[in-house]
């Protein structure tokens, strides 16, 4: 299985929308949907902000939002805050009980 | 609230075996709805899933990395384990364990991450 295709790195200003793309396969994001989401603050564990394509878990504000058409799934980012600054990783069921991940997108709050 | 610590050797020599164990509190490792999963990440690099194990003992491996891993549960201690054989300088990472959501397949608990070198 190969990773998940993101962009290296996305920006934009606070109050700003700012969307992630995850581009995978008919295999992984386009067979299932079960898409995650991970925000990683540098030195933290990953924290889980979007599953089911577009599920929030309780607590993570409705400024995060999930979509998925065909084989690549978004995350867009509402009203930017200087706090949404990390790296964020998707995720996908790639069949047979295995998980693949994007190799990582650098969210900057200008 | 559920808690996952990951311990072991912060060092291990080239060619050796990586073992590491996650502890689980606040929870019970036996529940049916869960699997349970090693991440890790080398250092400025991303994400990349290991495996992971049920209860029962059932376990799903990387394609990748299948070859040199092995996941173990141990239900009594409320624990799981990961070995990594024939270790390389590109095995250094943070070595996270994660708890995985049966229907839905997220990742909804972490622990904080281990930093494991391979080094002589």
């Amino acid at each position: 299985q190969s990773a998940l295709t993101q962009p290296p790195s996305a920006s934009g200003s606070p109050g700003q929308s700012v969307t992630i793309f995850c581009t995978g396969t008919s295999s992984d994001v386009g067979g299932y949907k079960y898409v995650s989401w991970y925000q990683q603050h540098p030195g933290k564990a990953p924290k889980l902000m979007i599953y089911e394509v577009s599920k929030r878990p309780s607590g993570v504000p409705d400024r995060f939002s999930g979509s998925k058409s065909g084989n690549t799934a978004s995350l867009t980012v509402s009203g930017l805050q200087a706090e949404d600054e990390a790296d964020y990783y998707c995720n996908s069921y790639a069949g047979s009980n295995n998980l693949v991940f994007g190799g990582g997108t650098k969210l900057t709050v200008l | 609230q559920l808690q996952l610590q990951e311990s072991g050797p912060g060092l291990v020599k080239p060619s050796e075996t990586l073992s590491l164990t996650c502890t689980v509190s606040g929870g019970s490792i036996s529940s049916s709805s869960y699997y349970w999963d090693w991440i890790r990440q080398p250092p400025g690099k991303g994400l990349e899933w290991i495996g992971s194990i049920y209860y029962s003992g059932s376990t799903y491996y990387n394609p990748s990395l299948k070859s040199r891993v092995t996941i173990s549960v141990d239900t009594s201690k409320n624990q799981f384990s990961l070995k990594l054989s024939s270790v390389t300088a590109a095995d250094t990472a943070v070595y996270y364990c994660a708890r995985q959501v049966d229907y839905g397949a997220e990742l909804d608990y972490w622990g904080q991450g281990t930093l494991v070198t391979v080094s002589s």
